[in-house]
C-alpha cells in the first residue's frame, strides 16, 4: 500500500467553524490531491499540488483552501464549514501528473 | 467539461459469473485507470492503461484502452464474493494549464454485488 495517512479519520463539526484535514505521505511523490466523494457525484477534485507551495484549484474548490509547506504534507482547510461540505474527503498522491493516483483511507466529515 | 459515462450503475450476479463494465466519453484520454473501493476505504488502483488498444490483465481482471481513446472496459472473470465493491474508471486528459498538463476525472462507479 502507498504510504498515505489521513487525519482525522472522522470528524463532526459545527457550521461556521474552521476545519483542517491533513494528508501525510512517505512516498516522496510530487503530486498530491484532495477529492471529495458524494453519492451520485463520484470523486471530484477540490485542489491539487504539483510541488511545495505550488497548488491549483480543482472543479469544486469554492470554500476550500490548501497549503503544502513540505513535500510530505498537504493540508485542506474549510475556512467556515457549511452543511454542504459534509462528505468523505480523500487525499491522493501520484509520481506523475494525474497518473496512477494512490488514495488514502479517507476522512468522513460531518458538518452539523 | 469532460465527462465519463460509466455503466452499468450496478450489477447483481452469481458467484462464478463473468462481469463486464465500461466507461465512455466524447473526449480523448491519454490514460485510463480502474479502481475498486470497499466500504469505508479509499479507492485502490487495479489496472492502469497508457496506450490506445492496450489490453492488460491483473489476475482475473482484464482491462482495455479503447482504440479511439474515448472508452475503456473492465472484465472480471469467475467472480468471487470478495469482488463485491464499487468499481471506478478514471481518465486522464491533456490540459495545458499552470504547472500541470493533465487532469484526472472519475466515472460515477459500478456497484458490484456477488451472490455466493
Amino acid at each position: 500500500d502507498a504510504g498515505i495517512t489521513q487525519s482525522p479519520r472522522h470528524k463532526v463539526t459545527e457550521t461556521g467553524t474552521p476545519v483542517t484535514l491533513r494528508c501525510h505521505q512517505t512516498e516522496n511523490h510530487r503530486y498530491m490531491y484532495w477529492y471529495r466523494q458524494d453519492p451520485g457525484h463520484g470523486l471530484r477534485l477540490i485542489h491539487y499540488s504539483y510541488g511545495v507551495k505550488d497548488t491549483d484549484k480543482g472543479e469544486v474548490s469554492d470554500g476550500y483552501s490548501v497549503s503544502r509547506s513540505k513535500t510530505e504534507d498537504f493540508l485542506l482547510t474549510l475556512e467556515s464549514a457549511t452543511s454542504s461540505q459534509t462528505s468523505v474527503y480523500f487525499c491522493a498522491i501520484s509520481p506523475g501528473q494525474f497518473n496512477e493516483a494512490f488514495f488514502g483511507q479517507g476522512t468522513r466529515l460531518t458538518v452539523v | 467539461g469532460q465527462q465519463l459515462n460509466q455503466s452499468p450503475q450496478s450489477m447483481f450476479i452469481q458467484e462464478g459469473e463473468d462481469v463486464s463494465m465500461n466507461c465512455t466519453s466524447s473526449s480523448i484520454f491519454n490514460t485510463w485507470l480502474w479502481y475498486k473501493q470497499d466500504p469505508g476505504e479509499g479507492p485502490v488502483l487495479l489496472i492502469a492503461l497508457y496506450k490506445a488498444g492496450e489490453l492488460t490483465s491483473n489476475g482475473r481482471l482484464t482491462a482495455q484502452f479503447g482504440i479511439t481513446r474515448k472508452d475503456s472496459f473492465l472484465n472480471i472473470s469467475a467472480s468471487i464474493p470478495s469482488d463485491v465493491g464499487i468499481y471506478f474508471c478514471a481518465g486522464s486528459y491533456l490540459l495545458n494549464y499552470g504547472g500541470a498538463t493533465n487532469k484526472l476525472i472519475f466515472g460515477t462507479g459500478t456497484l458490484l454485488a456477488v451472490q455466493p
